[in-house]
């Protein structure tokens, strides 16, 4: 089986604009995680879905959403991009989502905002 | 609020030696797991091996084991025979049935030939 894939694999932005990242899990898992990457802060959950609904959320701004497609491939969107927004952002997924389960991350995408 | 602690921000060991990376988390549930997860400067992040918290048995993968102390939260990763492969940085993570994944600050080992 392919992994989890992630696109792009990089990003340059500047501050204000907003940024849309790509997440494809493997094949036959439902479920995708989000994860915030920084040297500062280490790895900090942003959201996960299952089945298209947002499960868990962590504790970000309104500025990042998400989105999950009905073939499991997820979206996150960053708004009114600030210079923290800089970081490696990962995803995860697995069958079902629950805790019991091992998640596969992919490669991220690192984004770096001017 | 559960939360994981890895103490050691970086260590070193020889290849071939033996080393023990400390993690301690902190949670008023019964039954959830733990993970611990290799993020090699390529990025891409592994798991390097998972226990259940109901399981008693330490769960070793190779040349990987764990001694898991439930009562005193403890999740320690053993590496035997290290090799040169093994230089990451190593996350211990944390997962309820009902909640999201958290991660420790990470511990950055080298190994040295």
């Amino acid at each position: 089986k392919a992994g989890v894939t992630q696109t792009p694999r990089y990003l340059i932005k500047t501050r204000g604009q907003q940024v849309t990242l790509s997440c494809s899990p493997i094949s036959g898992h439902r479920s995708v995680s989000w994860y915030q990457q920084t040297p500062g802060q280490g790895l900090q959950f942003l959201f996960e879905y299952f089945s298209e609904t947002q499960r868990n959320k962590g504790n970000f701004p309104g500025r990042f959403s998400g989105r999950q497609f009905s073939n499991s491939r997820s979206e996150m969107n960053v708004s009114t991009l600030e210079l923290g927004d800089s970081a490696l952002y990962l995803c995860a997924s697995s069958t079902f989502g629950t805790g019991a389960e091992t998640q596969y991350f992919g490669p991220g995408t690192r984004l770096l905002v001017l | 609020a559960q939360t994981v602690t890895q103490s050691q921000p970086e260590m070193s060991v020889q290849e071939a030696e033996t080393v023990t990376l400390s993690c301690t988390y902190d949670t008023s549930e019964s039954d959830y797991y733990l993970f611990w997860y290799k993020q090699p400067p390529s990025r891409q992040m592994i798991l390097v091996i998972r226990q259940e918290a109901y399981k008693q048995q330490n769960a070793t993968e190779n040349r990987f084991s764990v001694n898991f102390q439930k009562a005193a939260k403890s999740f320690s990763l053993k590496i035997s025979d290290s090799q040169l492969g093994d230089a990451a940085m190593y996350f211990c993570a944390y997962r309820s049935l009902a909640s999201y994944m958290r991660f420790g600050a990470g511990t950055r080992l080298t190994v040295k030939p």
